[in-house]
């Protein structure tokens, strides 16, 4: 099946810095989706990105998809950017990354 | 619009019992599929039902079930609890084919 891989694993900003997650696939999908993950559990959707470049504020997305791969910016962090975001892509399922432990310090 | 319902956000229960949670799509959503997620084995995918038809089904044993209803709400059914089913449960849907998934907040199961 397919196999996701982010990095880092592990990253601890101070506020305003910025960051690029990566998130590698093994094989050619129909949808990668970025998600954070909040302390109540919940998943929010940031970007459905199967190609191309989006923006959403600070945060924006850019997934090549020929050469498997897709990059999570985040510009002048904040404490409420902690969490874990993760990459999911669907070839015939939803499969997921182990995710990034994103810590933001004031 | 009304997002993703889970039902009940906590749960409970004994080793041997059995558990049944309930996921609302987003109205108009016609895919619904399910994912377990614990701390040593990441996020994985459980079933995904589409207009009441099972699509795909991850690795997981036959104590966990799933169906969905003709207005496309969903339950998934875990018999017979074991203390390694402890995890957060998460429903997700989908308008089908092109769009993303959208998660609902979870149930977060505890087998004792």
């Amino acid at each position: 099946g397919i196999q996701v891989e982010q990095s880092p694993p592990d990253l601890i900003l101070q506020e305003g810095a910025n960051s690029t997650l990566r998130c590698n696939f093994s094989d050619s999908v129909n949808n990668l989706q970025w998600f954070h993950q909040n302390p109540w559990g919940q998943l929010i959707n940031l970007f459905y990105i199967p190609s191309g470049t989006k923006q959403n504020g600070r945060l924006s997305a850019t997934t090549v998809a020929t050469e498997r791969y897709s990059l999570l910016y985040i510009s002048s962090s904040q404490t409420t950017d902690s969490g874990v975001y993760f990459c999911a892509v669907y070839g015939n399922k939803l499969v997921f990354g182990a995710g990034t432990i994103l810590r933001v310090k004031s | 619009k009304a997002g993703v319902t889970q039902t009940p956000r906590y749960l409970i229960k004994t080793r041997g019992q059995q558990v049944t949670l309930s996921c609302s799509p987003i109205s108009g959503h016609r895919s619904v599929s399910w994912y377990q997620q614990t701390p040593g084995q990441g996020l994985q995918f459980l079933f995904e039902y589409f207009s009441e038809t099972q699509r795909n089904k991850g690795n997981f044993p036959g104590r966990f079930s799933g169906r969905q209803f003709s207005n496309s709400r969903s339950e998934m059914n875990v018999s017979t609890l074991e203390l390694g089913d402890s995890a957060l449960y998460l429903c997700a849907s989908s308008a089908g084919e092109g769009y993303g998934y959208t998660f609902g907040s979870g149930t977060r199961l505890t087998v004792v």
